[in-house]
């Protein structure tokens, strides 16, 4: 069955960086883009960044970019996110979702990752 | 961006109820929506695609309607599992656009 596991997370002074990862299994990872999506604590869901199962194409939010850098290792069936300057406001659950075949949402989501951002 | 409103913020209704949640888009995003459940600790579900599509799995109680800018989920006859946190998201273009979520409780 599709597994998405990330981690990477943990509290983390303003300013500073982080890397997240999403292990995948179940599926045939190098063929589906993916995305990560958060939520801030009380707070709803917002998308962050996707890319193409090559890596080829990435997209940000205007909230994280030039601050964040999605990247996939196919090899080894994992998920990034670089997170630099991090700053409150980015504070939140991370979720990687696994884009359906062919499609545009996500179908599949990890349990996420909490990064807290406090010094 | 587009903006996804979604409402009510929450809801409170019984077992057996019948409920339904309105998600608005502030510009047309043809049928590309989707929704998601959500409980505390848990990854979110996937439920609906391309705004009325029922994921393979999802029991029939559910389904979602609408097109252009205005949607709704509904549940047909409230279970105990339902009671969850339900959001829209739009994926017509990007940035993919979330609701702000509804919270579904129980009465």
């Amino acid at each position: 069955q599709v597994q998405l596991v990330e981690s990477g997370g943990g509290v983390v002074q303003p300013g500073r960086s982080l890397r997240l990862s999403c292990a995948a299994s179940g599926f045939s990872f190098s063929n589906f883009g993916m995305h990560w999506v958060r939520q801030a604590p009380g707070k709803g869901l917002e998308w962050v960044s996707v890319t193409s199962s090559d890596g080829s194409v990435k997209y940000y939010a205007d909230s994280v970019k030039g601050r964040f850098t999605i990247s996939r290792d196919n090899s080894k069936n994992t998920l990034y996110l670089q997170m630099n300057s991090v700053r409150a406001e980015d504070t939140a659950v991370y979720h990687c979702a696994r884009i359906r075949y062919s499609k545009s949402y996500p179908d599949y989501w990890g349990l996420g990752t909490l990064v807290t951002v406090s010094s | 961006d587009i903006q996804m409103t979604q409402s009510p913020s929450t809801l409170s209704a019984s077992v057996g109820d019948r409920v339904t949640i309105t998600c608005r888009a502030s510009q047309s995003i043809n049928i590309w929506l989707a929704w998601y459940q959500q409980k505390p600790g848990k990854a979110p579900k996937f439920l609906i695609y391309d705004a009325s599509s029922l994921e393979s799995g999802v029991p029939s109680r559910f389904s979602g309607s609408g097109s252009g800018t205005e949607f709704t989920l509904t549940i047909s006859s409230l279970q105990p599992d339902d009671f969850a946190t339900y959001s829209c998201q739009q994926y017509n273009s990007y940035p993919y656009t979330f609701g702000q979520g509804t919270k579904l409780e129980i009465k």
